[in-house]
């Protein structure tokens, strides 16, 4: 049973444009949130995270966004760039919860494609 | 800061040998995790360690499977026997533990295992 879910393998967008991933969760307890990025033979690498107190956390180019009632979440990156082509995975976790101590539930994450 | 270091990049190996993956994390980082990626289930945790002590091994699919962390710079994850549904890229990573309670993990480039 995934607790975390990125319905979207992948995603292509054009140059300049906005880039827009989704990720679900079913548990109500997880209160952090955080995207990684993925390059190819390489680890995930942390990009921007949330905590279940806000709804929005901004970086630069990348923005999340947090709907606790729907229990989803998006990471929003205006403007796109092809150095951003890369698997996108959304994790959660559960802020002092015995001894998770924040360790991470992932997505199957998903590959952005940004065509010049 | 050379960051999580993983080795061997590569590992084949037939089914029935012993496998032992090595990683070195982030020097004064508190806790270290073991993750598995196949594309059926996405990135797993399998067990993570805080302080060189093992704190949640339930991600650790069979009694094939052990890790060790003999020191706060040094764990091993090993496969006895192997088999080849354990073929997956195998990601170590740490975090700092303390007042930076969540922050965010730091991943090493993972070990592709390959078991014919």
């Amino acid at each position: 049973d995934q607790q975390v879910k990125q319905n979207s393998p992948s995603l292509s967008v054009q140059e300049g444009r906005i880039s827009i991933l989704n990720c679900d969760y079913t548990n109500s307890m997880f209160d952090y949130f955080l995207w990684y990025k993925k390059y190819p033979a390489e680890g995930p690498t942390f990009l921007i995270s949330i905590s279940s107190i806000k709804d929005k956390n901004e970086d630069g180019r990348f923005t999340v966004f947090l709907n606790k009632s729907a229990k989803h979440l998006s990471l929003h990156i205006v403007p796109s760039q092809p150095g951003d082509s890369a698997v996108y995975f959304c994790a959660a976790s559960r802020w002092g919860y015995g001894g998770s101590q924040g360790n991470l539930i992932f997505g199957k994450g998903t590959k952005l494609s940004v065509k010049p | 800061d050379a960051g999580v270091i993983q080795s061997p990049r590569h590992e084949v190996t037939e089914m029935g040998q012993e496998v032992t993956l090595r990683c070195k994390p982030i020097s004064g980082h508190d806790y270290l995790f073991w993750y598995r990626q196949t594309m059926m289930r996405g990135l797993e945790l399998l067990i993570y360690f805080n302080n060189n002590v093992p704190i949640d091994d339930s991600g650790m699919p069979e009694d094939r499977f052990s890790a060790k962390m003999p020191n706060a710079s040094f764990s091993t994850l090993k496969i006895q026997p192997s088999e080849p549904r354990d073929s997956a890229v195998y990601f170590c990573a740490s975090r700092a533990g303390g007042s930076s309670y969540n922050s965010p993990l730091h991943f090493g480039n993972g070990t592709r295992l390959t078991v014919t």
